[in-house]
Order: C-alpha cells, then sequence, then structure tokens
C-alpha cells in the first residue's frame, strides 16, 4: 500500500506571495492532518480535514487555510508568506477521523523556506 | 493552554543500554497520549495509550501511560545504533475540537 505524499518536497518563495502544499493520503484514509515543524517550535498541529470538512484547526492565523477534497486528497495555502513561515509543512492520514483515536501516518513533508 | 513536556531533551547511551524516556502532560479533555520516532524523515508511529496502568509494547520498546501523575514514559532495552532519533510524544485532548499537542522531543543518540 502506497504511503503519504506530498508535493512539492521543497519549495522556495519570497516574502509576501502565497503557496499551496498537496497531501494524498494512503488509500482508504479520510483524515487528513497538517502540521508546521520548525527548530524553535517543534510540530505543531495546523488543522485536521475528514469527509471535505475542516474539523479541527490549531492557533495559526488565517494566512492558513486548506481544503478537502471528495478523494480525501487535501491542500494547505498559506497567503502573505512570511519569513517566520518558513518550515516542513506535514501531513499526516489516518483511517477515520479524531475522535475514533486512530493512528496516523506522515508523509515525507514539503520543506518550505521564504526568503 | 495545553502544555506536553519531554525528558531529557538529549541523551547519549551506549549500544546495549537501557533508556526511558519521560513525558508529561496538562491538557484539558485528555484523549490519547501517542509516541512517535523521528528519524532524518517524517515522525513514524510506535505507540497510542489511552488507558492508564496497561503496557504496550513492540519488540524492546515499550510504553505506560500514568493518568494519575499525567504522564507516560518510553522505554528502550538493548539500545542499538539504529534506535538513535528523536522521540516524540503527543496528546490528544479536547471536547467538541481535537487537537494534537506534541511536545518538543527527546534526542536520543545510541553509539556503538
Amino acid at each position: 500500500k502506497a504511503g503519504v505524499t506530498q508535493t512539492p518536497r521543497y519549495l522556495i518563495k519570497t516574502r509576501g506571495q502565497q503557496v499551496t502544499l498537496s497531501c494524498s493520503p494512503i488509500s482508504g484514509h479520510r483524515s487528513v492532518s497538517w502540521y508546521q515543524q520548525t527548530p524553535g517550535q517543534g510540530l505543531q498541529f495546523l488543522f485536521e480535514y475528514f469527509s471535505e470538512t475542516q474539523r479541527n484547526k490549531g492557533n495559526f492565523p488565517g494566512r492558513f487555510s486548506g481544503r478537502q477534497f471528495s478523494n480525501s486528497r487535501s491542500e494547505m495555502n498559506v497567503s502573505t508568506l512570511e519569513l517566520g513561515d518558513s518550515a516542513l509543512y506535514l501531513c499526516a492520514s489516518s483511517l477515520e477521523a479524531w475522535g475514533s483515536s486512530y493512528e496516523q501516518y506522515f508523509g515525507p513533508g514539503t520543506r518550505l523556506t521564504v526568503t | 493552554e495545553d502544555k506536553v513536556v519531554q525528558s531529557p531533551l538529549s541523551l547519549v547511551v551506549h549500544e546495549g543500554d537501557t533508556v526511558t524516556l519521560n513525558c508529561s502532560y496538562e491538557v484539558t479533555n485528555f484523549r490519547s497520549l501517542l509516541w512517535y520516532k523521528q528519524e532524518k524523515k517524517a515522525p513514524t508511529f510506535l505507540f497510542m495509550l489511552t488507558s492508564s496502568g496497561i503496557e504496550k509494547k513492540s519488540g524492546r520498546l515499550s510504553s505506560i501511560l500514568d493518568k494519575k501523575e499525567l504522564s507516560s514514559i518510553l522505554n528502550i532495552t538493548a539500545t542499538q545504533t539504529g534506535d538513535s532519533a528523536i522521540y516524540l510524544c503527543a496528546v490528544e485532548s479536547g471536547g467538541s475540537n481535537y487537537k494534537l499537542t506534541f511536545g518538543k522531543g527527546t534526542l536520543l543518540t545510541v553509539n556503538p
């Protein structure tokens, strides 16, 4: 079974631009969660999508948004990029939504550098 | 604000040693505690703990949750160089709005 895939793997953007990252979950998984990982803050939860609906959200500004499609693929968008948005963005998929306590499987991440 | 604290932050041991990693938490509406191993890539799932006092075991790794003490430990026996990684603890919490709060991790280095 193929794992979680994320595209692109690496991205360099300029301050003020916007970016869209993509995540394809493991086949059959319906929940996709997004995380930001930085050396200073560690791994921080962004949001979770299940059945095309955002169910849970972390403490990030409105510049961070996402969506999920009917095939469970998800995209995350960051608008008006700031230098502090440079990070590894990870997505994880699980069979069911949180609350069912299913384990999550992480993708390889997208390394975003903002200059 | 929910908090997950791991200790120690880093640890250097020799192959064959036994290590114990700690995770303590302060969250509202605890649901589960998870352990992950992160090498150079994405975290890989190790254990999910929901019930206090029940040990989860996988080979040389084991973990137990103490809900009274709001903590968990991850034990690794007979360590190998391949165990070198960052070990992350995360707590799932929340009522209608679930979230996952991660600790900063413990960097384990196993020397031959």
